[in-house]
């Protein structure tokens, strides 16, 4: 069965930086594009960024284009998110969730909180 | 890079129907026929309840259906059940992004 989960959660201060995972099973990891997919608490949810199922294409939000930077190694099955310059609006619990135009399978999430 | 736009809210009775709607643009909704619907219950992960506007995910009831019209979609809950209060999104291919709704709220009365 398709499995996603995250890890690397935490509480980082402003500025910081945080590097999530998602350590994918179940599937052949090589043939599927992935994304990040965050959601503040209490509110909706906001696609974050995609990477092509070889890496050669990556797109970004613009809230977070030059501070994140999405990657996979596929040797290894996982999916990354490096945060840099992190703000308190960064905030939130952060999803991989597998596909491209659809995404049909989500992990359950690893907590990221910005603050001082 | 803007959110849809879904009604904040919809509620109906045990076996009555439901459809929540998703506004964007010709940009996204309305330019490519890769809208999808998640389910979210409180402090879980959203679940893909359709897909390619109106296409089921193997193990969704049938009661869940979609469709779009110009830069509209919907989805329809027929047969409310208990357990379909949640929160669903809507989502749509932009192109080189992904757009999310904001969110509806359903309450089975």
């Amino acid at each position: 069965q398709v499995q996603l989960v995250e890890s690397g959660g935490g509480v980082v201060q402003p500025g910081r930086s945080l590097r999530l995972s998602c350590a994918a099973s179940g599937f052949i990891f090589t043939t599927y594009g992935m994304h990040w997919v965050r959601q503040t608490p209490g509110k909706g949810l906001e696609w974050v960024a995609v990477i092509w199922y070889d890496g050669s294409y990556k797109y970004y939000v613009d809230s977070v284009k030059g501070r994140f930077t999405i990657s996979r190694d596929n040797s290894k099955n996982t999916l990354y998110l490096q945060m840099n310059s992190l703000r308190a609006e960064d905030t939130a619990v952060y999803y991989c969730a597998r596909g491209v135009m659809t995404l049909d399978y989500w992990g359950q999430g690893t907590l990221v909180t910005v603050s001082s | 890079q803007s959110a849809l736009t879904q009604p904040p809210s919809a509620s109906g009775s045990p076996g009555q129907s439901v459809t929540i709607s998703c506004t964007g643009t010709s940009s996204d909704v309305g330019g490519y026929n890769y809208v999808s619907w998640y389910q979210q219950h409180p402090g879980k992960a959203p679940k893909l309840m359709i897909y390619e506007v109106s296409k089921r995910p193997s193990g969704v009831p049938d009661r869940f259906s979609g469709s779009k019209s110009g830069n509209t979609a919907s989805l329809t809950v027929s047969g409310l059940q208990a357990e379909d209060e949640a929160d669903y999104y809507c989502s749509s291919y932009a192109g080189s992004n992904n757009l999310f709704g904001t969110g509806t709220k359903v309450t089975v009365l």
